[in-house]
């Protein structure tokens, strides 16, 4: 089926580091949600987004729906080993009639204490 | 408050072995309902999502099947396991149309 392209794939930093990561699409969506998984466990909502160009935080984690409405990024700042994990986006297509979210492929964050 | 429960945790099956894992939602009525299987290191592939009681849609053709029996209630199911249905499987549930979705805690699958 069609998944999003998110970037990096995986990343390693030091703690206290900021991270960056983003996720597009070749289609318009009307929201874009950021989940994050821990090992054997299900995705947990870290944080939706309904309206193009909107900025929104959730503690130290602060996401954003591109203005041309195919892109969303997720910027964590002074990462803790507690954010190791895998980072998911996901995202409602305009077209879509139906409650369907197409995902992202991960990223995966490892952080070095 | 709503609550989503999923299980077994874990399962090893046999190939050729049927399966049934288990859903169920609390705290809320009528919600869509979905089954996501999960590869080793890869994304969430959706297999079935269900708007209602005894409403079905599948998303790829498979060696599974899925049912709701009951309006919070998601069954996936199997006649007979392949080895290329292990992963890990999870539930989800939202009420409105463009709502994140809550998951479960996952089922992992190992068909040997």
């Amino acid at each position: 089926g069609q998944q999003l392209n998110q970037s990096p794939q995986s990343m390693f930093i030091q703690e206290g580091e900021d991270v960056s990561m983003n996720c597009t699409s070749s289609s318009i969506f009307n929201t874009w949600l950021w989940y994050k998984q821990d090992p054997g466990e299900g995705p947990v909502l870290l944080i939706a987004l309904y309206k193009a160009g909107e900025l929104t935080s959730n503690g130290r984690l602060t996401a954003q729906f591109g203005i041309t409405r195919k892109d969303s990024f997720l910027n964590i700042s002074a990462s803790i080993p507690s954010d190791v994990g895998i980072y998911f986006c996901a995202g409602a297509p305009s077209t879509s009639g139906t409650y369907k979210y197409i995902f992202g492929t991960g990223t995966r964050l490892k952080v070095l204490a | 408050s709503q609550t989503i429960h999923q299980w077994p945790a874990t399962l090893v099956q046999p190939v050729g072995s049927p399966l049934s894992l288990e859903c169920t939602v609390e705290g809320t009525s009528n919600p869509n309902l979905y089954w996501y299987r999960q590869a080793a290191g890869r994304g969430l592939q959706l297999l079935f999502y269900s708007v209602g009681i005894g409403q079905i849609s599948s998303e790829v053709p498979q060696n599974l099947s899925a049912s709701r029996p009951q309006d919070r209630q998601f069954i996936l199911s199997s006649k007979k396991l392949l080895l290329s249905d292990s992963g890990f499987y999870l539930c989800a549930w939202n009420r409105e149309r463009l709502n994140g979705y809550t998951f479960g805690s996952g089922t992992r699958l190992t068909v040997v």
